[in-house]
Protein backbone atom coordinates (compact mmCIF):
# COMPACT_ATOMS: atom_id res chain seq x y z
CA UNK A 1 0.00 0.00 0.00
CA UNK A 2 1.33 4.22 -0.95
CA UNK A 3 1.64 5.70 2.14
CA UNK A 4 0.96 9.02 0.42
CA UNK A 5 -0.20 9.06 -2.64
CA UNK A 6 -0.88 12.15 -5.16
CA UNK A 7 -2.81 12.25 -8.02
CA UNK A 8 -2.26 13.56 -10.87
CA UNK A 9 1.23 12.46 -12.08
CA UNK A 10 1.15 14.37 -14.18
CA UNK A 11 -0.76 17.81 -15.55
CA UNK A 12 -0.75 19.34 -18.59
CA UNK A 13 -2.85 23.05 -18.81
CA UNK A 14 -3.12 26.19 -20.01
CA UNK A 15 -2.34 29.53 -18.76
CA UNK A 16 -5.42 30.86 -17.07
CA UNK A 17 -7.17 27.48 -16.10
CA UNK A 18 -7.95 25.97 -12.50
CA UNK A 19 -6.41 22.65 -11.22
CA UNK A 20 -6.34 20.52 -8.40
CA UNK A 21 -3.86 18.02 -6.92
CA UNK A 22 -4.84 15.61 -4.91
CA UNK A 23 -3.09 13.94 -1.80
CA UNK A 24 -3.89 11.05 0.70
CA UNK A 25 -1.57 9.45 3.76
CA UNK A 26 -2.56 6.54 5.10
CA UNK A 27 0.02 6.83 8.06
CA UNK A 28 -2.30 7.96 11.16
CA UNK A 29 -0.17 10.90 10.73
CA UNK A 30 -1.34 14.68 11.99
CA UNK A 31 0.71 17.02 9.41
CA UNK A 32 0.56 17.39 5.96
CA UNK A 33 2.60 19.63 3.48
CA UNK A 34 2.86 21.06 -0.17
CA UNK A 35 6.13 21.47 -1.32
CA UNK A 36 7.14 23.28 -4.57
CA UNK A 37 10.45 21.95 -6.37
CA UNK A 38 11.52 23.74 -9.49
CA UNK A 39 13.86 23.74 -12.20
CA UNK A 40 16.39 24.20 -10.44
CA UNK A 41 15.83 20.93 -8.09
CA UNK A 42 15.08 23.29 -4.65
CA UNK A 43 12.13 22.12 -2.54
CA UNK A 44 10.52 24.96 -0.71
CA UNK A 45 7.46 24.57 1.47
CA UNK A 46 4.45 26.08 0.79
CA UNK A 47 1.95 24.96 3.10
CA UNK A 48 1.71 22.60 6.56
CA UNK A 49 -1.42 21.57 7.78
CA UNK A 50 -1.68 19.87 11.33
CA UNK A 51 -4.97 17.71 12.23
CA UNK A 52 -6.70 19.81 9.62
CA UNK A 53 -5.65 23.51 10.80
CA UNK A 54 -3.40 25.46 8.51
CA UNK A 55 0.08 25.85 10.44
CA UNK A 56 2.52 27.17 7.74
CA UNK A 57 1.56 29.07 4.71
CA UNK A 58 4.57 30.70 3.01
CA UNK A 59 4.58 33.49 0.54
CA UNK A 60 2.28 32.13 -1.88
CA UNK A 61 0.51 33.31 -4.63
CA UNK A 62 -2.95 33.46 -3.31
CA UNK A 63 -4.07 31.25 -6.03
CA UNK A 64 -3.12 28.90 -4.47
CA UNK A 65 -5.36 27.67 -1.88
CA UNK A 66 -5.04 23.92 0.08
CA UNK A 67 -7.59 22.09 1.80
CA UNK A 68 -7.86 19.58 4.45
CA UNK A 69 -11.42 17.77 4.66
CA UNK A 70 -9.39 15.91 7.05
CA UNK A 71 -5.91 15.03 8.43
CA UNK A 72 -5.39 12.16 6.29
CA UNK A 73 -6.14 14.25 3.32
CA UNK A 74 -4.81 17.86 1.61
CA UNK A 75 -5.70 18.61 -1.59
CA UNK A 76 -4.52 21.79 -3.54
CA UNK A 77 -6.06 23.96 -5.76
CA UNK A 78 -4.74 26.32 -7.91
CA UNK A 79 -6.25 29.59 -9.89
CA UNK A 80 -5.21 30.70 -12.94
CA UNK A 81 -2.45 28.79 -13.76
CA UNK A 82 0.59 30.82 -14.98
CA UNK A 83 3.87 29.72 -16.70
CA UNK A 84 6.13 30.29 -13.92
CA UNK A 85 4.04 27.58 -11.75
CA UNK A 86 4.94 24.66 -13.97
CA UNK A 87 6.96 22.66 -11.56
CA UNK A 88 7.07 19.50 -9.38
CA UNK A 89 4.32 19.62 -6.57
CA UNK A 90 4.99 16.95 -3.79
CA UNK A 91 2.78 16.17 -0.67
CA UNK A 92 4.07 14.67 2.32
CA UNK A 93 3.39 14.18 5.66
CA UNK A 94 4.84 13.66 9.05
CA UNK A 95 3.88 12.97 12.97
CA UNK A 96 4.56 15.34 15.27
CA UNK A 97 5.50 15.13 18.75
CA UNK A 98 7.97 12.19 18.36
CA UNK A 99 11.70 12.13 18.30
CA UNK A 100 13.24 12.68 14.99
CA UNK A 101 9.74 12.73 13.20
CA UNK A 102 10.83 12.22 9.24
CA UNK A 103 9.06 13.82 6.01
CA UNK A 104 7.13 10.97 4.01
CA UNK A 105 6.56 11.94 0.49
CA UNK A 106 4.21 11.03 -2.31
CA UNK A 107 5.50 10.38 -5.90
CA UNK A 108 4.92 14.01 -6.81
CA UNK A 109 2.64 16.01 -9.65
CA UNK A 110 4.38 17.21 -12.72
CA UNK A 111 2.17 20.61 -13.46
CA UNK A 112 3.24 21.95 -16.57
CA UNK A 113 1.35 25.01 -18.04
CA UNK A 114 1.42 25.82 -21.46
CA UNK B 1 21.58 33.34 5.10
CA UNK B 2 19.75 30.15 4.10
CA UNK B 3 19.07 28.06 6.79
CA UNK B 4 20.23 24.49 5.00
CA UNK B 5 23.35 25.26 2.95
CA UNK B 6 25.02 22.35 0.58
CA UNK B 7 27.63 22.55 -2.22
CA UNK B 8 25.20 21.40 -5.59
CA UNK B 9 28.03 19.42 -6.77
CA UNK B 10 28.25 17.60 -9.32
CA UNK B 11 30.50 14.82 -7.69
CA UNK B 12 31.78 12.67 -10.19
CA UNK B 13 33.61 9.54 -8.84
CA UNK B 14 34.69 6.09 -10.27
CA UNK B 15 33.07 2.84 -8.58
CA UNK B 16 34.69 2.14 -5.23
CA UNK B 17 35.37 5.75 -4.33
CA UNK B 18 34.20 7.05 -1.17
CA UNK B 19 32.95 10.30 -1.31
CA UNK B 20 31.65 12.97 1.14
CA UNK B 21 29.10 15.57 1.30
CA UNK B 22 28.76 18.47 3.91
CA UNK B 23 26.08 20.44 4.77
CA UNK B 24 25.61 23.53 7.13
CA UNK B 25 22.91 24.61 9.08
CA UNK B 26 22.14 28.17 10.66
CA UNK B 27 20.06 27.51 13.29
CA UNK B 28 21.66 26.56 16.71
CA UNK B 29 18.59 25.52 17.50
CA UNK B 30 18.01 22.80 15.09
CA UNK B 31 16.68 19.21 16.51
CA UNK B 32 17.00 16.47 13.95
CA UNK B 33 19.01 16.08 10.99
CA UNK B 34 18.42 13.24 8.02
CA UNK B 35 20.12 12.93 4.98
CA UNK B 36 17.64 11.94 1.90
CA UNK B 37 18.21 11.15 -1.72
CA UNK B 38 16.16 11.72 -4.64
CA UNK B 39 16.60 9.48 -8.09
CA UNK B 40 15.88 12.15 -11.16
CA UNK B 41 11.75 12.40 -11.26
CA UNK B 42 10.97 10.60 -8.35
CA UNK B 43 9.92 11.88 -4.65
CA UNK B 44 12.99 12.50 -1.81
CA UNK B 45 13.27 9.46 0.22
CA UNK B 46 14.77 8.82 3.87
CA UNK B 47 18.41 7.65 3.42
CA UNK B 48 19.11 8.09 6.95
CA UNK B 49 18.91 9.96 10.45
CA UNK B 50 22.11 11.94 11.75
CA UNK B 51 22.37 10.83 15.26
CA UNK B 52 24.89 12.86 17.68
CA UNK B 53 26.62 10.39 18.40
CA UNK B 54 27.28 9.65 14.49
CA UNK B 55 25.47 6.18 13.14
CA UNK B 56 26.43 3.87 10.04
CA UNK B 57 24.35 2.41 7.55
CA UNK B 58 26.31 -0.10 5.60
CA UNK B 59 28.42 1.72 3.25
CA UNK B 60 26.95 5.58 4.46
CA UNK B 61 28.14 7.04 7.51
CA UNK B 62 26.41 10.20 8.82
CA UNK B 63 28.10 12.95 11.26
CA UNK B 64 26.65 15.72 13.32
CA UNK B 65 29.02 18.61 14.79
CA UNK B 66 26.87 20.46 16.38
CA UNK B 67 29.47 23.04 17.72
CA UNK B 68 30.62 23.69 13.82
CA UNK B 69 26.39 23.59 12.57
CA UNK B 70 27.66 20.80 10.18
CA UNK B 71 26.32 17.61 8.81
CA UNK B 72 28.14 15.41 6.76
CA UNK B 73 27.47 11.66 4.80
CA UNK B 74 30.39 9.63 3.74
CA UNK B 75 29.68 6.77 0.98
CA UNK B 76 32.22 4.34 0.72
CA UNK B 77 32.96 1.46 -2.22
CA UNK B 78 30.21 3.82 -4.30
CA UNK B 79 27.92 1.74 -6.51
CA UNK B 80 26.33 2.57 -9.84
CA UNK B 81 23.30 2.58 -8.33
CA UNK B 82 24.35 5.73 -5.79
CA UNK B 83 24.00 7.94 -8.41
CA UNK B 84 21.32 10.09 -7.05
CA UNK B 85 20.79 13.90 -5.31
CA UNK B 86 21.46 13.46 -1.56
CA UNK B 87 19.56 16.11 0.23
CA UNK B 88 20.19 17.47 3.74
CA UNK B 89 16.86 18.11 5.71
CA UNK B 90 17.20 20.02 9.14
CA UNK B 91 14.01 19.71 11.27
CA UNK B 92 13.69 22.71 13.69
CA UNK B 93 11.24 21.19 15.95
CA UNK B 94 7.23 20.75 14.63
CA UNK B 95 6.85 20.92 11.56
CA UNK B 96 9.67 23.01 10.31
CA UNK B 97 12.23 20.88 7.66
CA UNK B 98 14.48 23.15 5.71
CA UNK B 99 16.16 21.30 2.68
CA UNK B 100 19.24 22.21 1.30
CA UNK B 101 19.76 22.45 -2.41
CA UNK B 102 21.12 18.90 -3.12
CA UNK B 103 24.08 17.42 -4.22
CA UNK B 104 24.02 15.69 -7.07
CA UNK B 105 26.28 12.48 -7.02
CA UNK B 106 27.34 10.41 -10.53
CA UNK B 107 28.75 7.18 -9.81
CA UNK B 108 31.00 6.12 -13.13
CA UNK B 109 31.68 2.95 -13.88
Amino acid sequence: DTAVSQTPKYLVTQMGNDKSIKCEQNLGHDTMYWYKQDSKKFLKIMFSYNNKELIINETVPNRFSPKSPDKAHLNLHINSLELGDSAVYFCASSQLGITNEKLFFGSGTQLSVL
Amino acid sequence: RKEVEQDPGPFNVPEGATVAFNCTYSNSASQSFFWYRQDCRKEPKLLMSVYSSGNEDGRFTAQLNRASQYISLLIRDSKLSDSATYLCVVNNGGNQFYFGTGTSLTVIP
